[in-house]
């Protein structure tokens, strides 16, 4: 597989509060994106970073990036009730960027 | 619609039987990927064109095929359809192999009963 031990499969908070998601990978990569996805709705990219980064911001959201430790964590302050959807961590398995390989995902709940 | 356009949203098949998804890029994004996603979990990567030329595949079962056309639109065959095909098939595309700002589809709702 791809990716190591995963992130917790689901979270439940309370609207306002900030939330912190991990991933890890197995394989090299030269980005980890981060994506949401709405129910019914196509996987929507919220942040790329880059092998050569650290850490990107977002609006409400924070990336970071460890190549040593081939991990990467997704932050969101503030969290909303439309915040509530999947998070899926995704690299490009050494490909350069030419597909995109998605790791099992985050449910978050956002409750108001 | 300047987003990645996927028809038909919805379809019903029976078990053996056949469909066509149709995957439209934004315009001018050359790199065009499928996806398959079930029971809302992980996207399983099934097959990448870039500039009509197929890069890589995945998981794509031998019942299928893609094909990506000279305006770059894609489409899947599917044949011989079985239950287990039931899913969620998005297409995503990019400006070009090897750049990773992908914007997928709504997806296509296949249904095989």
């Amino acid at each position: 597989s791809q990716w190591g031990e995963e992130n917790l499969q689901a979270l439940s908070i309370q609207e306002g509060e900030d939330v912190t998601m991990n991933c890890s990978y197995k394989t090299y990569t030269t980005v980890v994106q981060w994506y949401r996805q709405k129910s019914g709705k196509g996987p929507a990219q919220l942040i790329l970073i880059r092998s050569n980064e650290r850490e990107k911001r977002s609006g409400r959201l924070r990336a970071t990036l460890d190549t040593s430790s081939q991990s990467s964590s997704l932050s969101i302050t503030g969290t909303l009730a439309t915040d509530t959807a999947v998070y899926f961590c995704a690299t490009d398995a050494g490909t350069g960027g030419y597909k995109v390989v998605f790791g099992s995902g985050t449910r978050l709940l956002v409750s108001p | 619609d300047s987003g990645v356009v996927q028809s038909p949203r919805h379809i019903i098949k029976e078990k053996g039987g056949r469909s066509v998804l149709t995957c439209i890029p934004i315009s001018g994004h050359s790199n065009v990927v499928w996806y398959q996603q079930t029971l809302g979990k992980e996207l399983k990567f099934l097959i990448q064109h870039y500039e009509k030329v197929e890069r890589d595949k995945g998981f794509l079962p031998s019942r299928f095929s893609v094909q990506q056309f000279d305006d770059y639109h894609s489409e899947m065959n599917m044949s011989a359809l079985e239950l287990e095909d039931s899913a969620m098939y998005f297409c995503a595309s990019s400006l070009r192999g090897g750049n990773s700002d992908y914007t997928f589809g709504s997806g296509t709702r296949l249904l095989v009963i």
